[in-house]
């Protein structure tokens, strides 16, 4: 079964500067998707980024992007100039190609200091 | 935008009562998810939904839970014989297909059992 492992409890980071979560995962696939999701205090989580394991290109959205790196299983994401309004969980997830269902990390707590 | 609707956003409930969550998916989407999150846990998943029947399901949906379409639009998930330990955040999500496509989630119950 796969498996997905935060690292990071709790992570703060200074207004306009980048910080980086990290997420690792454990699998026997050679293709899957991994995402990161985003849970404001409004409890809704909130698709972040998406990277297919067959694409070598680290996805990017605006100031997020990720450090893909297949052969260490490893899936960073990184917040670029961060803003008040991206303190929230996040959480690292991973779907198997043939299944639905994802598999998700413990989370990580981001805290954006003013 | 479309959205995922769940209601109630919070119910209490005396153990050993039946509950019903429900979910409005995305109007155009046919894949149905439930997921739940105990207080400082991870989210787990509990059950996939495709073309009118279960697709997936974890170790945890075990026959304490049911879910359901009645009709065109909703989505529900049955427990019947609350426990304490069915105390948690539960999720509704949609997906227009499987694999690798966004699943939009809704902002969830807290069901509270008492």
């Amino acid at each position: 079964a796969q498996t997905v492992t935060q690292s990071q409890p709790e992570m703060s980071v200074q207004e306009a500067e980048t910080v980086t979560l990290s997420c690792t995962y454990d699998t026997s696939e050679s293709d899957y998707y991994l995402f990161w999701y985003k849970q404001p205090p409004s409890r809704q989580m909130i698709l972040v980024i998406r990277q297919e394991a067959y694409k070598q290109q680290n996805a990017t959205e605006n100031r997020f992007s990720v450090n893909f790196q297949k052969a260490a299983k490893s899936f960073s994401l990184k917040i670029s100039d961060s803003q008040l309004g991206d303190a929230a969980m996040y959480f690292c997830a991973y779907r198997s190609l043939g299944a639905q269902k994802l598999v998700f990390g413990q989370g990580t707590r981001l805290t954006i200091n003013p | 935008e479309p959205e995922v609707t769940q209601t109630p956003s919070h119910q209490v409930t005396q153990m050993g009562q039946e509950v019903i969550l429900r979910c409005v998916p995305i109007s155009n989407h046919l894949y149905f998810y439930w997921y739940r999150q105990i207080l400082g846990q991870k989210v787990e998943f509990l059950v996939s939904f495709y073309n009118n029947e279960i697709s997936e399901k974890s170790e945890i949906f075990d026959d304490q839970f049911s879910v359901e379409r009645p009709d065109g639009s909703n989505f529900t998930l049955k427990i019947r014989s609350t426990k304490l330990e069915d105390s948690a955040m539960y999720f509704c999500a949609s997906s227009a297909r499987s694999g690798g496509t966004e699943a939009f989630f809704g902002q969830g119950t807290r069901l509270t059992v008492v």
